[in-house]
């Protein structure tokens, strides 16, 4: 069965850009999808079909997909971002997730 | 307001059945797929099942097949969830969440969520 991969955590400084990635087996030739997860919230979609924002999505956010990985982007990444992301993808008939990122912001 | 309201989770002892429903609101049920998505306690996101707009099309993760059934009713614009035969492992809060899917079969992303329900599998 598919599977797509992501590091467990990534840290960043407040200001800087965060980079999570999400490897997958020839993942450029799929669409790729982020979503974004607060502790004790539902999840929130950031980025569809590799690099678009849902409506209110903040312009830091932005996506990009290549080979075999996709990588959100967070620009200019403040303490609010702090949150587990997860990747997305379709494989024929299954919708297959990352196992998570936790985003730390210090 | 665009909304998805579910409901039906509980305690259940391994082998039972329980029934979740979602109530969506706010937008035209009929247009969206939907998708059924569980997350264990403290653990990720794993997709269940997925329903087209017109219920032509039903899939199902390996995990819960033959186990799970997915349905819904477009004139009460409501997504359910019929599980069966429960396992411990089963033990998740359940989302609910739409999907847009347009006439090429692109797929939007799952742009809405409900609050979850959760359901807990244990003697």
């Amino acid at each position: 069965s598919y599977e797509v991969t992501q590091p467990p955590s990534v840290s960043v400084s407040p200001g800087q850009t965060a980079s999570i990635t999400c490897s997958g087996d020839k993942l450029g030739g799929k669409y790729a999808f982020w979503y974004q997860q607060k502790p004790g919230q539902s999840p929130v979609l950031v980025i569809y079909q590799d690099r678009k924002r849902p409506s209110g999505i903040p312009e830091r956010f932005s996506g990009s997909n290549s080979g075999n990985t996709a990588t959100l982007t967070i620009s200019g990444t403040q303490t609010i971002d702090e949150a587990d992301y997860y990747c997305q993808a379709w494989d024929s008939s299954t919708v297959v997730f990352g196992g998570g990122t936790k985003l730390t912001v210090l | 307001e665009v909304q998805l309201v579910e409901s039906g989770g509980g305690l259940v002892q391994p082998g039972g059945s329980l029934r979740l429903s979602c109530a969506a609101s706010g937008f035209t049920f009929s247009d969206y797929y939907m998708n059924w998505v569980r997350q264990a306690p403290g653990k990720g996101l794993e997709w269940v099942s997925h329903i087209s707009s017109s219920s032509s099309t039903i899939y199902y993760a390996d995990s819960v097949k033959g186990r799970f059934t997915i349905s819904r009713d477009n004139a009460k614009n409501s997504l359910y969830l019929q599980m069966n035969s429960l396992r411990a492992e089963d033990t998740a809060v359940y989302y609910c969440a739409r999907e847009y899917v347009d006439a090429l079969t692109y797929y939007y992303g799952m742009d809405v969520w409900g609050q979850g329900t959760t359901v807990t599998v244990s003697s």
